[in-house]
């Protein structure tokens, strides 16, 4: 069965300082893992999305991920917070292989990002 | 472009009645869709998805039903509501690609049912 946790249930950074949202997974080959941003009473956004290659992977407004094997980690990433960023981020997972006909995310249960003036 | 509209945006209903939510994609043909529910502002599960017309599954029992009349529409049901059936309800697509497992799927802005 495919897991992602987000240990953190709140992240508060400064404006300008760098940003870390921690993701981990378990599944049981080689992961998808996706990064989405919730504003209040909106859907969720696409970010971004590793499936192959490079670990590094750079998405929407400025964020990027980076896939750790070894870690089973995808950490979301921003090198200057900005006080728009303040949302709810969620991190999925999907399992290659799940079963057939099974296309299912599993999210974690999000962290809230707070950036502060 | 691909969009997706999801209606009504809020909902208040009585214990007992009836409930229908809508959702269509519009620029794309042939999409996987889905349901899913969000309760108290986080976790997400997943209620239904559906890989072509009259296909559904549903990932968990419980009184709501989906449907899917044509290509681009998937309609959320529920012929008597339970005070457990408020939540914040997302309508959600994805294209299936050469990706296969990895492509991405795209939510609607969502619905919130209160039942009173």
């Amino acid at each position: 069965a495919q897991s992602v946790a987000q240990p953190e249930d709140q992240v508060n950074v400064a404006e300008g300082n760098p940003l870390t949202v921690k993701c981990t997974y378990s599944v049981s080959g080689n992961p998808y893992l996706f990064w989405y941003v919730q504003y209040p009473n909106r859907g969720l956004q696409f970010l971004l999305k590793y499936i192959t290659g490079d670990n590094l992977v750079k998405g929407s407004y400025g964020f990027e991920a980076e896939f750790n094997k070894s870690q089973t980690s995808f950490h979301l990433k921003k090198p200057s917070a900005l006080v728009s960023d303040s949302a709810l981020y969620f991190c999925a997972v999907r399992d290659p292989y799940s079963g057939a006909g099974s296309y299912q995310l599993t999210f974690g249960k999000g962290t809230k990002l707070s950036v502060i003036p | 472009s691909q969009t997706i509209h999801q209606w009504p945006a809020t909902l208040v209903q009585p214990v007992g009645s009836p409930l229908s939510l809508e959702c269509t994609v519009e620029g794309t043909s042939n999409p996987n869709l889905y349901w899913y529910r969000q309760a108290a502002g986080r976790g997400l599960q997943l209620l239904f998805y559906s890989v072509g017309i009259g296909q559904i599954s549903s990932e968990v029992p419980q009184n709501l039903s989906a449907s899917r009349p044509q290509d681009r529409q998937f309609i959320l049901s529920s012929k008597k509501l339970l005070l457990s059936d408020s939540g914040f309800y997302l309508c959600a697509w994805s294209h299936v690609t050469g990706q296969g497992r990895g492509d991405t799927i795209y939510f609607g802005e969502g619905s919130w049912l209160t039942v009173v």
